[in-house]
């Protein structure tokens, strides 16, 4: 069964800083891969899709990369609405990773 | 704009069946490419996708709830139903639909409903 991995767990990230976050499948997924924010309370937002499109509406801030196994989605210059889970997603088979929560430092 | 919400009972004893309906606009579940998905979130947990259906009536499980899952549409009435058999208190989780265009991700989600599972 294909799984995805997610790290950091925690990221703490000072406002303005980036952060930068992991995902790792454990087989070849191509670009199959889409990131999500979730903000306590809300449901997931599509963040970036492809592994690297933003989906419409969504700060350049924001920026996908990564093919095969290893994906990375970094934020830039954080802000206090950046505060989320982040979890990524591989649409072969939709199952998501586990989540990094950033919070700021 | 698509718009989906999801609805149905906040407390289900264990050994129960749940069933759950979400309602869209803004799509049509009769256009060829169209899906739409289940996913779940236990409290404090990650996200779990639970099923597909697609526009042809085609659907998809997650292997480890298949035998419990169920899944129909009402493209007429703009709703589609999961159904889960047999709940257990670890079935306690906020459930959400999300659209699924053309094999692609999540794009937009409804704002997920609570159900818990006790006796």
């Amino acid at each position: 069964e294909m799984f995805l991995t997610q790290s950091p767990a925690t990221l703490s990230v000072s406002p303005g800083e980036r952060a930068t976050l992991s995902c790792r499948a454990s087989r070849n997924i191509y670009t199959n891969l889409a990131w999500y924010q979730q903000r306590p309370g809300q449901p997931p937002r599509l963040l970036i899709y492809d592994a690297s499109v933003r989906a419409p509406g969504i700060s350049d801030r924001f920026s996908g990369s990564g093919s095969e196994t290893e994906f990375t989605l970094i934020i830039d210059s954080l802000h206090s609405e950046d505060v989320a889970i982040y979890f990524c997603q591989q649409y072969d088979e939709w199952f998501f990773g586990p989540g990094t929560k950033v919070e700021l430092k | 704009q698509i718009t989906l919400k999801e609805s149905g009972p906040t407390l289900v004893k264990p050994a129960q069946s749940l069933t759950l309906t979400c309602t869209f606009s803004g799509l049509s579940l009769d256009t060829s490419g169209e899906s739409l998905a289940w996913i779940r979130q236990p409290p404090g947990k990650a996200l779990e996708w639970l099923a597909l259906i697609y526009w042809d009536d085609d659907k998809r499980f997650s292997p480890s709830l298949e035998s419990r899952l169920s899944v129909n549409k009402d493209p007429s009435r703009n709703q589609v139903f999961l159904t889960l058999s047999n709940v257990d208190p670890e079935d306690t989780a906020t459930y959400f639909c999300a659209h699924h265009p053309d094999g692609q991700a999540f794009d937009f989600w409804g704002l997920g409903t609570m159900v818990t599972v006790s006796s």
